[in-house]
C-alpha cells in the first residue's frame, strides 16, 4: 500500500533552517511527482512546490522562491523540503502529497510540524 | 495566480441532511478541479477530482459537479463522520491554489 512518512516535529529560532523529508513506499517512486502543502495553525492550505522525483526538476511558489529547496534521494525514495530564513510566519504544519497525474493528491503524509519561535 | 471562493464559508447542518458547497474560480480552468474533505489533526483526503470524478474508496453520497468556473460539492445525506473542513484546489495551472475551506459543523 502506498505510504508517505514524514520526519518528525522540529522547533527552529527565527532566522534557521529546516529540512522535513518525506519517504515513500508502495509504488514506483519516480512514477509520481511530489507536492508539498503547508497549514498554519487554524488556516487553509497553501501550496509550496513541486518536484519531479525521476529528474528532480522543481517549481516552487513565488512567494517562497529563494527560500525553498527541494530534493529527492532516489536510492532510499525520499523527497526532502528545506526552508530557510525562517520566521514566526512558517510555523505551520508541512505535508507531502503524491500527485495524482495532474487531477490532486492522492496520498499524503502525516504532516510535520514545524514551530519557529525565539 | 487563479483564485478560488468558496461558499459558504462555514456550514451548520444536521445528521441526514444534503448539502452543497460551492467553488468559484477567477478564471476557467476547464475540469481542473478536486475536493479534499480535512479532519482536525489529519492530512486532507482525497474526495473528488476532475470536478466529478470520485476517488476510489469515497462514498456515492459525495458527488461533484461543474467545469469552467463554476463547481459544487454536494452531499446527498449528511454522516456524522462528514462533519470536517472541505477544501477544492485547482490544477489547471500553476500555482495550484485552494479555496479557503468550507468548514461543516453538526447542527
Amino acid at each position: 500500500q502506498v505510504q508517505l512518512v514524514q520526519s518528525g516535529a522540529e522547533v527552529k529560532k527565527p532566522g534557521a533552517s529546516v529540512k522535513v523529508s518525506c519517504k515513500a513506499s508502495g509504488y514506483t517512486f519516480t512514477s509520481y511527482y511530489m507536492h508539498w502543502v503547508r497549514q498554519a495553525p487554524g488556516q487553509g492550505l497553501e501550496w509550496m512546490g513541486i518536484i519531479n522525483p525521476s529528474g528532480g526538476s522543481t517549481s516552487y511558489a513565488q512567494k517562497l522562491q529563494g527560500r525553498v529547496t527541494m530534493t529527492r534521494d532516489t536510492s532510499t525514495s525520499t523527497v526532502y523540503m528545506e526552508l530557510s530564513s525562517l520566521r514566526s510566519e512558517d510555523t505551520a504544519v508541512y505535508y507531502c502529497a503524491r500527485a495524482f497525474g495532474g487531477w490532486g493528491l492522492d496520498y499524503w503524509g502525516q504532516g510535520t510540524l514545524v514551530t519557529v519561535s525565539s | 495566480d487563479i483564485q478560488l471562493t468558496q461558499s459558504p464559508s462555514f456550514l451548520s447542518a444536521s445528521v441526514g441532511d444534503r448539502v452543497t458547497i460551492t467553488c468559484r474560480a477567477s478564471q476557467g480552468i476547464s475540469s481542473y478541479l478536486a475536493w479534499y474533505q480535512q479532519k482536525p489533526g489529519k492530512a486532507p483526503k482525497l474526495l473528488i477530482y476532475a470536478a466529478s470524478t470520485l476517488q476510489s474508496g469515497v462514498p456515492s453520497r459525495f458527488s461533484g459537479s461543474g467545469s469552467g468556473t463554476e463547481f459544487t460539492l454536494t452531499i446527498s445525506s449528511l454522516q456524522p463522520e462528514d462533519f470536517a473542513t472541505y477544501y477544492c484546489q485547482q490544477l489547471n495551472s500553476y500555482p495550484p491554489t485552494f479555496g479557503q475551506g468550507t468548514r461543516l459543523e453538526i447542527k
